[in-house]
């Protein structure tokens, strides 16, 4: 069965500074990769995805991720974070052929001005 | 339609009593998830339905749990005779998904959630 590991439970960075939130999985097949954002009091909302290709991934609001095969790791990145990005952020895997996302425990980003 | 919709968002509710929630996704999706989220972790898989058939449950969706989704649209998630450790947040996704195959990506579109507190 797959799994999945966000290393960080919580990230302080200050504004316009850039940020990292890690992801790690495990799985014995070809995967599918997500990331998730979930602002205070809404639905998590996709923030982008891996199914296959580019390695590198462009998601919403300048967020991007880069898929690494040997380590198992899908890390967040972005260059400059800004106040509004302030969320919890969930790394999900997905089994290709299989029907469900597994997600990693989150990691809450707060940004300080 | 604008998205997957949940309610009641919040419920409080005694020890014992019964809940249910519904969830209405977004309406060409063949495909419903119920997840469960609990403070300071991930969403946890509870059940999800092919249209009307629920394909698989979790194990963590004991007996005193049921869902439905008799029409293949909209679904409810019971709970009977609530325990406190119920106290979470419910979430409901929806996808359009073939049967099998890489087809299948997983992605999910997510409701706001119904938050149960048991007292």
């Amino acid at each position: 069965a797959q799994s999945v590991t966000q290393l960080d439970s919580q990230v302080p960075v200050f504004e316009e500074a850039p940020v990292e939130l890690r992801c790690n999985y495990s799985s014995s097949v070809s995967v599918y990769l997500f990331w998730y954002v979930q602002y205070p009091n809404q639905g998590l909302q996709l923030l982008l995805k891996y199914l296959s290709g580019s390695t590198l991934v462009k998601g919403i609001n300048g967020f991007e991720a880069e898929f690494n095969k040997s380590q198992t790791s899908f890390h967040l990145r972005k260059p400059s974070v800004h106040i509004s990005d302030t969320a919890e952020y969930f790394c999900a895997v997905n089994k290709r052929g299989a029907q469900k996302l597994v997600f990693g425990q989150g990691t809450r980003l707060t940004i300080n001005p | 339609d604008t998205g997957v919709s949940q309610n009641p968002r919040h419920k409080i509710t005694k020890r014992g009593q019964n809940v249910t929630f519904r969830c209405d996704p977004i309406s060409e999706h063949n495909r419903l998830y119920w997840y469960r989220q609990t403070l300071g972790q991930g969403p946890e898989f509870l059940t999800y339905f092919q249209n009307e058939a629920q394909l698989e449950k979790s194990r963590l969706l004991s007996d005193r749990f049921s869902a439905e989704r008799p029409k293949g649209s909209f679904s409810t998630l019971e709970i009977q005779r609530t325990e406190q450790g119920d106290s979470a947040m419910y979430l409901c996704a929806s996808s359009l998904e073939g049967l099998a195959g890489d087809a299948n990506t997983g992605e999910l579109f997510f409701g706001e959630g119904s938050r149960l507190t048991v007292l």
